[in-house]
């Protein structure tokens, strides 16, 4: 059974840093795209960034691009989103999530739970 | 402003047939598929349909999705009480190199 757990969420101030991490389990880590989306308190989904399987390859919002850096350590099954410069409107839930397929761009078949990033002073 | 565009809210009667839109562009809708999640409440999202079309395992086929040019819908059959939640339409867009999302549709079980 495929199971992703967010975590590292929290209360940040503005300008502040955070590293959030998604441990994975029940799939072939390595080969899959992994992604970012976020949700903002009352509001919708937004992409926040991609990486592909073999970490080659990233893709960010423009609201986070030069922020945000995604990563990933295949041996421990993780990617991580290192957030610095945080501002009040990155606060959100943070999802997780693994590509439905190999190959990227398949669509976002599994979630994780959400973590919860709060900036404010 | 959500870069693809669906209404607001939408709603129906149990057994009725609904459908959702999404509005694009030809960087987005017009040359890459169409993906549709549901968001129950409290929950994470659930991809409900991927590929434009195409359901995966164990989302019931009252839930079908279609792509015509620029522009996608979502249709549900057979509404039931437990389809309330939110939708959301998804797609990459060549030209911003991201996925782009619609704004969601409140789906509201009368």
């Amino acid at each position: 059974e495929v199971q992703l757990v967010d975590s590292g969420g929290g209360l940040v101030q503005p300008g502040g840093s955070l590293r959030l991490s998604c441990t994975a389990s029940g799939f072939t880590f390595s080969i899959y795209a992994m992604t970012w989306v976020r949700q903002a308190p009352g509001k919708g989904l937004e992409w926040v960034s991609d990486i592909s399987g073999s970490g080659s390859t990233k893709f960010y919002a423009d609201s986070v691009r030069g922020r945000f850096t995604i990563s990933r350590d295949n041996s421990k099954n993780t990617v991580y989103l290192q957030m610095n410069s945080l501002r009040v409107e990155d606060t959100a839930l943070y999802y997780c999530a693994k590509d439905r397929a190999v190959g990227g761009k398949t669509g976002f078949h599994n979630w994780g739970q959400g973590t919860l990033v709060t900036v404010s002073s | 402003q959500s870069v693809l565009t669906q209404p607001p809210s939408a709603s129906g009667t149990p057994g009725q047939r609904v459908t959702i839109s999404c509005s694009g562009r030809t960087s987005n809708i017009g040359s890459n598929y169409v993906y549709w999640y549901q968001q129950l409440p409290g929950t994470a999202p659930k991809l409900l349909i991927y590929s434009n079309d195409q359901r995966p395992s164990g989302v019931p086929d009252r839930f079908s999705g279609s792509k015509s040019g620029t522009s996608a819908s979502l249709a549900i059959s057979g509404l039931r009480s437990e389809d309330e939640a939110d939708y959301y339409c998804a797609s990459w867009d060549d030209r911003l190199s991201g996925w782009v999302f619609g704004g969601g549709t409140k789906l509201t079980v009368l």
